[in-house]
């Protein structure tokens, strides 16, 4: 089974840094995705890890330690579009299927 | 545009009715994915098609089904709706193997 944990909502101002955390718990671990989804749109891929450590893609980082069950996604330099939810996604071994977490709505605030 | 097209976009239909929700993978995508988000739920795992054969099964409902074609479109049919069948239903395509998904923008049911 899996079971995924994230904030359920962050606010942050424009211009900062926000981190959004996300634990989980697998038998048999094959990846974490990120994914931002406007209220009413489809989620749109952000990031993928499945080794450990951090991956960078321009203003949004990701990093995976598998030992911890831990991923973090951040944003930096935040901008007023950047509000919306955060969903982390985690893919077992022998499945291609996700597993997504309930997503973290973030606002941005001037 | 994603490359994922799903149709139609918004349905309103009544309890007890059958629907179904069409979904155009990506060029050259074999799996299709069907996941169900209801208001300030997440994304909940449906079925998986490969190449027109079910690969995975999650948490769906026996009065839900689903089958991918030849030409790799897919079909979710619902059948006697029930109120708290509404919600946002997603297809999502990917080649297979290690990658991520590309998501349709959706079909809203509104089940009255």
């Amino acid at each position: 089974g899996q079971n995924i944990d994230q904030p359920t909502e962050m606010t942050a101002t424009e211009g900062a840094i926000v981190q959004i955390n996300c634990t989980y718990q697998t038998s048999g671990f094959n990846g974490l995705f990120w994914y931002q989804q406007h209220a009413g749109e489809a989620p749109t891929f952000l990031s993928y890890n499945v080794l450990d450590g951090l991956e960078e893609k321009g203003r949004f980082s990701s990093f995976l330690s598998r030992s911890k069950g831990y991923s973090y996604l951040l944003l930096k330099e935040l901008q007023m579009k950047d509000s919306a939810s955060y969903l982390c996604a985690v893919r077992h071994i022998g499945a291609n299927n996700l597993f997504f977490g309930t997503g973290t709505r973030l606002t941005v605030i001037p | 545009d994603s490359g994922v097209t799903q149709t139609p976009k918004h349905l309103i239909t009544a309890t007890g009715q059958r629907v179904t929700l069409r979904c155009s993978p990506r060029s050259g995508d074999l799996s299709v994915y069907w996941y169900q988000q209801s208001l300030d739920q997440g994304l909940q795992f449906l079925i998986q098609y490969y190449n027109g054969e079910e690969r995975a099964k999650g948490n769906i409902l026996e009065r839900f089904s689903a089958q991918q074609f030849p030409d790799l479109h897919s079909e979710l049919n619902l059948s006697s709706l029930e109120l708290g069948d509404s919600a946002l239903y997603f297809c999502a395509s990917s080649v297979g193997g290690g990658s991520g998904y590309t998501f349709g923008s959706g079909t809203r049911l509104t089940v009255v």
